[in-house]
């Protein structure tokens, strides 16, 4: 059974960082991209970032480019953002996501984790 | 980046009904769609990608249609645990993978 648990979530203030995690089981986690989701609470779903399974590609949703940085440690089934400059308009559920068929960069996500809270405030 | 805009934001329908639910992309992507359904204080779960495959254990009242730039998610008989918000996603090609912006579908 595929299971995705997030962790990390938390009250920032404007400017502070924080590290969100993702750790993974039941699939071989090398051989997937895996995604994050964000989604403000009440509001719709929003695509952040994506990492190919070797770790060696990455891509990220214009609002958080240059603050944001995706990384995975295949050795922990582990995936990781951490996000710097956090601004108010970060405050979202973060979810992470399983590539559903293997392409380097992603694409639908089968599986979600269950979220976990990030809120910018000062 | 590719634009998904969903219609409608929301819909009112009982139990048996048939529900609509459509996706315009603002550019050609194919059959790289897939429809999400989320319910309140949950994760989204998948229901079809490919436009029109059905993931594992979805129902058969749910299908898909649709390839290029118009797609529709249909629910042929409305179950009660059917009420939810249903997301379009593009996942044509590169990231980023942008998302409609939801149908809820509430009881009438």
């Amino acid at each position: 059974e595929v299971q995705l648990v997030e962790s990390g979530g938390g009250v920032v203030q404007p400017g502070g960082s924080l590290r969100l995690s993702c750790v993974a089981s039941g699939f071989t986690f090398d051989d997937y991209a895996m995604l994050w989701v964000r989604q403000v609470p009440g509001k719709g779903l929003e695509w952040v970032s994506v990492i190919s399974g070797d770790g060696g590609g990455t891509y990220y949703a214009d609002s958080v480019k240059g603050r944001f940085t995706v990384s995975r440690d295949n050795s922990k089934n582990s995936l990781l953002l951490q996000m710097n400059s956090l601004r108010t308009e970060d405050t979202a559920f973060y979810y992470c996501g399983k590539d559903r068929e293997g392409r380097l960069l992603g694409g639908e996500i089968d599986y979600w984790g269950q979220g976990t809270l990030v809120i910018v405030s000062a | 980046d590719i634009r998904m805009t969903q219609s409608p934001s929301s819909v009112s329908a009982s139990i048996g009904d048939r529900v609509t639910i459509t996706c315009r992309a603002s550019h050609h992507i194919s059959n790289w769609l897939a429809w999400y359904q989320q319910k309140p204080g949950k994760a989204p779960k998948l229901l079809i990608y490919a436009a029109s495959t059905l993931h594992t254990g979805v129902p058969s009242r749910f299908s898909g249609s649709g390839s290029g730039t118009d797609f529709t998610l249909t629910i042929s008989s409305l179950q009660p645990e059917d009420f939810a918000t249903y997301y379009c996603q593009q996942a044509n090609n590169l990231p980023p993978y942008t998302f409609g912006q939801g149908t809820k579908v509430e009881i009438k």
